[in-house]
């Protein structure tokens, strides 16, 4: 069974520009987390859906980052402008049911913005 | 509200014993275990439910004291193979996303 899909896989961007990470669930799952993990802040939760609706995106750094769930097998982070202290490996978990349950991550995106 | 994890790092020879402690200053409903290792995505490891149980996986158990709002990983004997960055989720609530601690970097050598 494929897991949890995400590309790309590494992403280098100059301050300013927009980036957009892309994640796939595993199938079945209707749980989605976005998280950004640095080494001084460890590994944060972003944004949270269930059923594809966002339930808690209190993790947003700022306006800068959205995030979509168009459909149960597709998500977006964008990062619109960027700057280099988004700089971080960004993953994508999924889970079936609550939070509370087993998350499998992805392999992760990591961004470098100059 | 991000919960603490000791020791920051560890390092151990094989066959020995650690032991990764996370607390909360937050009523918990549950403590999460995920290992993560270098250049990889974090593996979860087990779920501990309020009600003071404990868990085995491997040689790898884990305790929850909700009373005190902390958990402990044990790890026996240790494995090369348990080398890693430990990280515990907690959750405050049920169905409420986890927040997760900065992690217990894990080294052990031969």
């Amino acid at each position: 069974d494929a897991g949890v899909i995400q590309s790309p896989r590494h992403e280098v961007t100059e301050m300013g520009q927009e980036v957009t990470l892309r994640c796939k669930p595993i199938s079945g799952h209707n749980s989605l987390f976005w998280y950004r993990q640095t080494m001084m802040r460890g590994l944060e939760l972003l944004i949270y859906f269930n059923n594809n609706v966002p339930i808690d995106d209190s993790g947003m750094p700022e306006d800068r980052f959205s995030a979509k769930m168009p459909n149960a097998s597709f998500s977006t982070l964008k990062i619109q402008p960027s700057e280099p202290r988004d700089s971080a490996v960004y993953f994508c978990a999924s889970t079936v049911g609550l939070a509370s349950n087993e998350q499998f991550f992805g392999p992760g995106t990591r961004l470098t913005v100059l | 509200q991000q919960p603490v994890q000791s020791p920051q790092a560890v390092i151990l020879r094989e066959g020995e014993d650690a032991v990764i402690n996370c607390s909360s200053s937050k009523a918990l409903y549950s403590v999460h275990w995920y290992r993560q290792k270098h250049g990889e995505a974090p593996v979860f490891l087990m779920i501990l439910l309020k009600g003071g149980e404990q868990k085995g996986h491997e040689k790898i158990s884990a305790s929850f004291n909700e009373k005190k709002q902390q958990s402990s990983l044990y790890l026996t004997a240790s494995q090369l193979s348990y080398s890693g960055t430990y990280f515990c989720g907690t959750e405050s609530d049920s169905g409420y996303a986890l927040n997760f601690g900065k992690g217990t970097s894990l080294l052990v050598t031969p």
